[in-house]
């Protein structure tokens, strides 16, 4: 069975330090890994994926995040973080021969301050 | 496009009673699937169905039907509400790619705002 694991709760940050948000997976074959993001009272956001190909991968408002095999993660990443990243943030894993069952991580709520 | 659509956007019921979540897409999708999210719990699977007349079991099938008459709507029942499906519902689709037994096409999905259920 695929799992996720994200292991913090909530990661604080100033505006303008970088940030990461930890993942880690588990699943039997070669993974497809997701980052999603929530803002309170909406729905989840694709940030970015990782399919194949390139370790790093880049997605949306400028984060990115590096897919590490034989770490079995994917940690999310941003250089320099904005109060405006204030959300939920959840990682997601799809075994490829599983059409479209998502599992997705407990979440993990970053906190930007000034 | 109006993305993923989902009704109501709240909703308050008594132990026993029955409804139906709507949620619509009209992004021609194959794929489309029921989570429910609870605190420090993420989202689990509830259903999914990957096209018009298929679906299948998730993590927590338990006490909810769906069916898949059309490619655009995916309805979820639920059957005899219980306080312990008080949750938030999310509905959302993707594209297929690959072939229907594949799945191998890596797509996102798309969310939709969400439901806001509660069983008294």
């Amino acid at each position: 069975a695929q799992s996720v694991a994200q292991p913090e709760d909530q990661v604080n940050v100033a505006e303008g330090n970088p940030l990461t948000v930890k993942c880690t997976y588990s699943v039997s074959g070669n993974p497809y890994l997701f980052w999603y993001v929530q803002y309170p009272n909406r729905g989840l956001q694709f940030l970015l994926k990782y399919i194949t190909g390139d370790n790093l991968v880049k997605g949306s408002y400028g984060f990115e995040a590096e897919f590490n095999k034989s770490q079995t993660s994917f940690h999310l990443k941003k250089p320099s973080a904005l109060v405006s990243d204030s959300a939920l943030y959840f990682c997601a894993v799809r075994d490829p021969g599983t059409a479209s069952k998502l599992t997705f991580g407990t979440g993990t709520r970053l906190q930007v301050t000034l | 496009n109006a993305g993923v659509t989902q009704t109501p956007k709240f909703q308050v019921l008594k132990t026993g009673q029955s409804m139906t979540l709507q949620c619509a897409q009209d992004m021609n999708h194959e794929y489309m699937s029921w989570y429910r999210q609870d605190p420090g719990m993420g989202l689990r699977l509830i259903h999914y169905s990957v096209g018009a007349g298929i679906t299948d079991q998730g993590e927590v099938p338990n006490g909810y039907n769906v069916s898949r008459s059309t490619t655009e709507d995916f309805p979820l029942r639920l059957l005899s509400a219980a306080p312990s499906q008080t949750s938030v519902y999310f509905c959302a689709s993707s594209p297929r790619t690959g072939g229907l037994a594949g799945g191998r096409d890596g797509n996102e999905q798309f969310f939709g705002p969400g439901t806001r259920l509660t069983v008294l």
